[in-house]
């Protein structure tokens, strides 16, 4: 197992829940990095972690979106009061470093519905 | 705003076909641009490019990028059904924030 793991790879979840999806990146990774994939869409950027800091919110696209990461390891993304709207595939990404001479690894995403 | 445009959106080609495939991003202070292959849900790594005018190639597949034009090209040669995938283009800026393009969907027939 030294790739990046999500879980839970399926989520459905009744509008108006919250819901919590987490990512384990691969060991020794600094960087952590979480996107969103709609049907039929490119991915977008939500948050980056360096260590335990988040020098990028930019992407989060509410209040109700929140990430965190703590030991430099383990990261988890919830989403409050869950909308249709949030229905997507959020896949977890680790580099070694948060600079821009690595690829990134990415794991196999959590699906999330939201009836 | 930072962003990445690929064409086509989707491609329908035979096997021993070659394609291209074309990305175009326009990102503020530009560092590498990267191009991913997405089968089932996570995207795979393919190429990492700096430099312009120099080739990257792994087996049938090989990319350049054009830093004058703002682009870059995924060439596959003879094609095979299992290089059906979307292929994702992607470019770093100075913040170390990977912008995606929306990705070509390929789809080879046997």
């Amino acid at each position: 197992g030294a790739g990046v793991s999500q879980s839970p790879s399926n989520k459905v979840t009744e509008k108006g829940k919250d819901v919590e999806l987490r990512c384990d990146p691969i060991s020794g990774h600094t960087a952590l990095y979480w996107y969103r994939q709609s049907l039929g869409q490119g991915l977008e950027f939500l948050i980056y972690f360096q260590g335990n800091s988040a020098p990028d919110k930019s992407g989060l696209p509410s209040d109700r979106f929140s990430a965190e990461r703590t030991g430099g390891s383990v990261s988890t993304l919830t989403i409050q009061r869950t909308q249709q709207e949030d229905s997507a595939v959020y896949l977890c990404a680790s580099s070694p470093r948060g600079v821009e001479t690595y690829e990134q690894y990415f794991g196999p995403g959590t699906r999330l519905t939201v009836t | 705003e930072d962003k990445v445009v690929q064409s086509p959106l989707s491609l329908v080609v035979h096997e021993g076909d070659t394609v291209t495939l074309n990305c175009s991003y326009e990102v503020t202070n530009f560092r590498s641009l990267l191009w991913y292959k997405q089968e089932k849900k996570a995207p795979t790594f393919l190429f990492m490019l700096t430099s312009s005018g120099i080739e990257k190639k792994s087996g049938r597949l090989s990319s350049i990028l054009d830093k004058k034009e703002l682009s870059s090209i995924l060439n596959i040669t003879a094609t095979q059904t299992g290089d059906s995938a979307i292929y994702l283009c992607a470019a770093y800026n100075q913040g170390g924030k990977l912008i995606f393009g929306q990705g070509t969907e390929l789809s080879v027939k046997p």
